[in-house]
């Protein structure tokens, strides 16, 4: 099954505007993590949820969890040119899988001047 | 602030040579892993690796690869006789107590 699929594939937006990313997922998870990808770089850490957390703030950020539809929205408000990237969940089912992380597709997001 | 280092940034291997990537993960950290990203695609498992030995393996990771810790500093993947398809972006991660850390990859190109 296909984990952490992103909505939309690619969204472009003035800066200044709010950008929101959809994620949804197909198997119980432990958390879900955001990430950041600029062009070619490497992949940063941006906000982990909890399963039993609804909702997240970090500076910027806003993320939401909804278990029973298994989806989850990244919030971007006031947006800057330099959160020009690729945005990517992931979900981390714990357990015996511990640490181990099932990638989206990613949500390429650009911000225009 | 600590991070996993990564080398070469970039490699240019023939097809059917080896090659090993190379990985400085975080030092107090106890569980590595290798992901790969093919160009214009998502971020995939390869393996995680925990108390000198694998304890999880995608699918993708088969026997023309391999993962060692050689001296407990180093994480490296291996892959024995690498094909044009292995040509992907490898990133390496160690996990800390709530989130992955992620190095900046190296770009492997087979030709």
């Amino acid at each position: 099954s296909q984990q952490g699929e992103e909505d939309p594939q690619a969204l472009s937006i003035q800066e200044g505007e709010n950008a929101t990313m959809n994620c949804s997922y197909k198997t119980s998870i432990n958390n879900l993590q955001w990430y950041r990808q600029n062009s070619g770089r490497g992949l940063v850490h941006l906000i982990l949820i909890r399963s039993n957390e609804r909702e997240k703030h970090s500076g910027r950020l806003r993320v939401t969890l909804d278990t029973s539809k298994k989806s989850s929205s990244l919030l971007i408000t006031a947006s800057r040119a330099a959160d020009t990237a690729s945005y990517f969940c992931a979900t981390n089912a714990g357990g015996t899988s511990y640490g181990k992380l099932t990638f989206g597709q990613g949500t390429i997001l650009t911000v225009h001047p | 602030e600590p991070e996993v280092t990564q080398t070469p940034s970039h490699q240019v291997t023939q097809m059917g040579q080896e090659v090993i990537l190379r990985c400085v993960p975080i030092s107090n950290h106890l569980y590595f892993y290798w992901y790969r990203q093919i160009l214009g695609q998502k971020v995939e498992f390869l393996v995680s690796f925990y108390n000198n030995e694998i304890s999880e393996k995608s699918e993708i990771f088969d026997d023309q690869f391999s993962v060692e810790r050689p001296d407990g500093s180093n994480f490296t993947l291996k892959i024995r006789s690498t094909k044009l398809e292995d040509s992907a972006m490898y990133f390496c991660a160690s996990w800390g107590a709530t989130e992955a850390f992620f190095g900046q990859g190296t770009r492997l190109t087979v030709v």
